[in-house]
């Protein structure tokens, strides 16, 4: 079975502008959760969709959001890039959902100069 | 603000020891908690989800969680240079309809032949 895939690996923006990030699950799972991931603050979940409806989300402002697709596909997007959002944006996907095991990706490096 | 707490190490222990990871969450409403390793480079797997009060156990390793004392812990029996990583405590918990993932920042293990 195929892994959890992201796109793009690696990212270079700019401030003020806004980034699109591609996640696709592991076939047959419904939920797709987000997480950021920087030295400082650590892992932080940032919100997880199930069959299309976002159910729970953590502490971001919201120019971080995402969607998800009838495939389970989701999108992630963080609008007006601040030099702090450069950090390790990791998707993970699950069956059921957060408290379910969860599989990650290898993740996209975002660098905000 | 809802909280994980972890004693960030590095904790080293000799090949063949008991490991002991320790953390504290802010939130009595939290129910669910796991324990995800990270590898240097790599993304988080989940080795244990623990529900209920007492021991858990799975092959070498035992979660441990005290709901009255807000604590969860993990053992890593007969410790092996393998088990050298970072390994991150999460609880979840619910504000109104939606839930939440908090992560600690992590204790970083590193086993010594």
């Amino acid at each position: 079975k195929a892994g959890v895939t992201q796109t793009p690996r690696y990212l270079i923006k700019t401030r003020g502008q806004q980034v699109t990030l591609s996640c696709s699950p592991i076939s047959g799972h419904r939920s797709v959760s987000w997480y950021q991931q920087t030295p400082g603050q650590g892992l932080q979940f940032l919100f997880e969709y199930f069959s299309e409806t976002q159910r729970n989300k953590g502490n971001f402002p919201g120019r971080f959001s995402g969607r998800q697709f009838s495939n389970s596909r989701s999108e992630m997007n963080v609008s007006t890039l601040e030099l702090g959002d450069s950090a390790l944006y990791l998707c993970a996907s699950s069956p059921g959902g957060i408290t379910d095991t969860q599989y990650f990706g290898p993740g996209t490096r975002l660098t905000v100069l | 603000q809802k909280e994980v707490e972890q004693n960030s190490g590095p904790l080293s222990v000799p090949e063949g020891a008991i490991a002991s990871l320790n953390c504290t969450y802010s939130d009595r409403g939290s129910q669910s908690f796991f324990w995800y390793r990270q590898y240097s480079g790599k993304s988080p797997e989940l080795i244990m989800s623990i529900y209920s009060n007492g021991d858990k156990e799975d092959g070498r390793f035992t979660a441990q969680l005290n709901k009255a004392s807000q604590y969860v812990s993990l053992l890593i029996r007969d410790s092996q240079p393998s088990d050298s990583a970072t390994y991150l405590c999460a609880a979840e918990n619910y504000g109104g309809s939606q839930g939440n993932l908090i992560f600690g920042k992590g204790t970083k293990l590193s086993v010594k032949p």
